[in-house]
């Protein structure tokens, strides 16, 4: 049973480009939560999304972000004109229900942004 | 003020010691993590617990709910345990994780 898969796992995009992150998250699972770690910085939470749907973005930015789950196919992490700022790591994590009724969580490797 | 404090931020120790990392948290919660996340590497889940104690191996983790405090236990470190250890915990009230901002442990060998 594969676990929950980020491509691509490194990234490198020159400014006022676009980035897509992808995540497929594990079988049977179907909550997909993205996280960003800034360098020096912990991990923090952008947006928790359902098939469809999107719970909860009150941790992405109000600009050039956004996120997707489509019914078929993996969720996307969209960062469009990128700065020197976005450069980090962004974690996928998934579940098999929400969070909220303390379910294990598992995440992705990874995905590392660079931009130059 | 970080919902998740978490103590040392960093941590160099012997092979063999016993290693103690500390969380405390602010958030009423449903359940507590404890994730490793190796250098350049991705994070894995190494418990979740929400009351009392459990243990993997080499690695226990306790919580205290009353005093909304956590413990990563590592017996007979080894070099390989070197990694940052990040608590999490699950909102209850919400859908969120916070996350304490780590404890980088160095096993030396």
């Amino acid at each position: 049973n594969a676990g929950v898969m980020q491509n691509p796992r490194h990234l490198v995009r020159r400014r006022g480009q676009e980035a897509r992150l992808r995540c497929s998250p594990m079988k049977g699972h179907s909550h997909v939560y993205w996280y960003r770690q800034l360098p020096e910085e912990g991990l923090k939470f952008m947006v928790y999304l359902q098939k469809e749907n999107i719970i909860d973005e009150s941790g992405m930015p109000k600009e050039r972000f956004s996120a997707e789950f489509p019914k078929e196919g993996p969720s996307i992490l969209r960062i469009q004109q990128v700065v020197r700022g976005d450069s980090a790591a962004y974690f996928c994590a998934s579940s098999p229900s929400r969070t909220k009724t303390g379910n294990t969580i598992y995440f992705g490797e990874g995905s590392w942004l660079t931009v130059v | 003020k970080n919902e998740v404090e978490q103590s040392p931020q960093n941590l160099t120790a012997q092979e063999g010691e016993f290693i103690t990392i500390n969380c405390s948290y602010s958030v009423g919660i449903s359940a507590l993590h404890w994730l490793q996340q190796h250098p350049g590497g991705g994070i894995v889940s190494l418990f979740m617990l929400s009351s009392g104690k459990k243990k993997h191996g080499r690695l226990i983790a306790t919580i205290n709910i009353q005093e909304k405090h956590s413990s990563l236990h590592i017996t007979a470190s080894h070099p390989r345990d070197s990694a940052v250890y990040i608590c999490a915990v699950s909102s209850n009230t919400g859908n969120q994780f916070y996350f304490g901002t780590g404890t980088s442990l160095t096993v030396i060998p």
